[in-house]
Parts: C-alpha cells; structure tokens; sequence
C-alpha cells in the first residue's frame, strides 16, 4: 500500500538552530500537509501544499512540495523550545482520505 | 474554536472485551475519522465516515467497526479486543469543503491486558 516515510526519526537541536526534515512515497499525490503534535495532544495543521513545486511559509517554517509530487520539506528557522513535538507529513490519497507518515520527532535543547 | 472530544483519556480492558470509543465534534463537520498511532508507524487509517450512517474502511480495518447515527458522534467498536490492539486512538473531524484541515481529539490510550 502507499507509504510515507519521514527522517529523520528524531533529532536533538540546540534553540536557535534551523531544522529539515524531509517526507518521500514511491506514490505521487496531489495534496501534502504537515501537521505538528505536542505532548499530550492530536496533531494540528500547520501548512498545506498543492501544487508541485509550491513553497509555502507560516512564521517560521516553510514548506515544499517536491516537483516530482513523491516528496515534501519542511523547514524550521531559528528553533524555540516551543518547536518540540512530532511532526507528520500526509497525503491525500483519495477524495477525504490522507495518510500520515512515520513521524519527526524534534527535542530542543534551551 | 472547534472542539473534538473523545470520551475517555485513558481506557484499560481485558482481552476479548468488547470495547467502545466514543468521539464527538461540535462544529457540524461532516467527515470523522479514526486513527491509531503507534511508536515508529505514524498514524494509521482504521475507518472514516463522510455522512451520517455512511463509513468507509481505512488501511487497517480488521477487528474495528464503526457507528455514525448522529452527524456529531462517530464511535469506533473493537468487538472483541486483542493485545496487539494495545494503541493510541485519534479522532479526527474536518469539513467537506475544506477536507485536509483536519482537527484531531486529544486521544484515548487504550491498553488490552
């Protein structure tokens, strides 16, 4: 079936520092969205793609979707401990169906 | 602001009970959703609903069932739970309209012993 793998798995940064986290599929899609969960709580949208090549920004993270439509980015600037927490990617893979991928998770050190 | 509330924050059970988790929004959304999240795999699709009385298998629907008789409740049914059931559930609800932006609940940790 389709997949979404993320990397990495998890990193550990210093605050202040700018972040990249990556997400491919050997499928191609025509949505992509990253989602942010913190501790003890469901995941909220942070940015929404659609269409290949897209950059998109919202304060301090900005996203791409990759021109091949297999892959997204995400970027944070200047990370603040307020940055912990996983962050999805997902796809639409049908008219009201998204997957999610594996998941990034991002501890800053203060 | 839009609220998801799943009915309990955590849940234990024994192997074999049937289990219900309940999830209600408050903003008139037509799809719901019902999610697993496990260490390593992300979030998982078990079932969603696009209507009342309407459900449609997600990737991993084996030993769930689905209820949606009323537009705000979507319950999500393990008929008879299993260990490797043992998990995190998220429920999810969004507009039709404006599909991707889901809005997730806090989650049940469901544990089967």
């Amino acid at each position: 079936g389709q997949q979404l793998n993320q990397s990495p798995q998890s990193m550990f940064i210093q605050e202040g520092e700018d972040v990249s986290m990556n997400c491919t599929s050997s499928s191609i899609f025509n949505t992509w969205l990253w989602y942010k969960q913190d501790p003890g709580e469901g995941p909220v949208l942070l940015i929404a793609l659609y269409k290949a090549g897209e950059l998109t920004s919202n304060g301090r993270l900005t996203a791409q979707f990759g021109i091949t439509r297999k892959d997204s980015f995400l970027n944070i600037s200047a990370s603040i401990p307020s940055d912990v927490g996983i962050y999805f990617c997902a796809a639409r893979s049908g008219t009201y169906k998204y997957i999610f991928g594996t998941g990034t998770r991002l501890k800053v050190l203060a | 602001d839009v609220k998801v509330t799943q009915s309990s924050r955590y849940l234990v059970k024994r192997t074999g009970e049937k289990v219900f988790l309940e999830c209600v929004q408050d903003m008139d959304h037509e799809n719901m959703f019902w999610y697993r999240q496990d260490p390593g795999l992300g979030l998982r699709l078990i079932y969603f609903s696009y209507d009342v009385k309407m459900k449609e298998k997600g990737d991993i629907p084996e030993g769930y069932s689905v209820s949606r008789e009323k537009k705000e409740r979507f319950s999500l049914i393990l008929e008879s739970a299993s260990t490797n059931q043992t998990s995190m559930y998220l429920c999810a609800s969004s507009l039709r309209s404006t599909n991707e932006k889901l809005f997730f609940g806090s989650g049940t940790q469901l544990s089967v012993l």
